[in-house]
């Protein structure tokens, strides 16, 4: 069945960098571009950026600009968000989420990542 | 970016009831409007995509309306496995941005 798996729950440093990957199956991994969103304790849905697996394209939003990088690995069928300069703000369940085009709803998620940024 | 409003933030209601949420955009979205249900702990999931349209497998109680810059999700007759929250969605243009969400509960 099409299904996101992502890594595991991440306990960060302020000022360190985290690496958060979302492997795809059932489908084929390079015809959908794969969204990243965040969501702090409690709080709602903040879309961080999208990721053409076929061509690398990428579009981020203008929050996280400068502080994150988004990559694939076709050879796993695996996309891969890294977010640097943590603080504690950044606390947060993130979630990769597949769509068809940019303008197509998020059919398909991810469990979600819990990264937690304490000292 | 393009603001989406909900209303109302949260609501209570009892097994059986009709559900209306409303979601407002700061400016036309034509049809590009999803929503999703959230419940506690667990990813989103689609509902409706382009205001009206089914996701596959999602009861037919749920049902989706509006244009432009108004839209809403009606739940007839809830169930128990409804209570959560129900976000909405843009996709018109980048960034994709979502409503703050409405919590249904057990009244």
């Amino acid at each position: 069945q099409v299904q996101l798996v992502q890594s595991g729950a991440e306990v960060k440093n302020p000022g360190a960098s985290v690496k958060v990957s979302c492997k795809a199956s059932g489908y084929t991994f390079t015809s959908y571009y794969m969204h990243w969103v965040r969501q702090a304790p409690g709080q709602g849905l903040e879309w961080m950026g999208i990721i053409h697996p076929s061509d690398g394209s990428i579009n981020y939003a203008q929050k996280f600009r400068g502080r994150v990088t988004m990559t694939r690995d076709t050879s796993t069928s695996t996309v891969y968000m890294e977010l640097s300069s943590l603080r504690s703000e950044d606390t947060a369940v993130y979630f990769c989420a597949r769509g068809e085009s940019p303008f197509h709803a998020f059919d398909i998620w991810g469990q979600g990542t819990m990264v937690t940024v304490s000292s | 970016d393009i603001q989406m409003t909900q209303s109302p933030s949260s609501l209570s209601a009892s097994v059986g009831d009709t559900v209306t949420i409303t979601c407002r955009a700061s400016q036309s979205i034509s049809s590009y409007l999803n929503w999703y249900q959230q419940k506690p702990g667990k990813a989103p999931k689609l509902l409706i995509y382009d205001v009206y349209s089914l996701q596959s497998g999602v009861p037919s109680r749920f049902s989706g309306s509006g244009s432009g810059t108004d839209f809403t999700l009606t739940i007839s007759s809830l169930q128990p496995e409804d209570f959560a929250t129900y976000y909405c969605q843009q996709t018109y243009n980048t960034p994709p941005t979502f409503g703050q969400g409405t919590k249904v509960a057990i009244k």
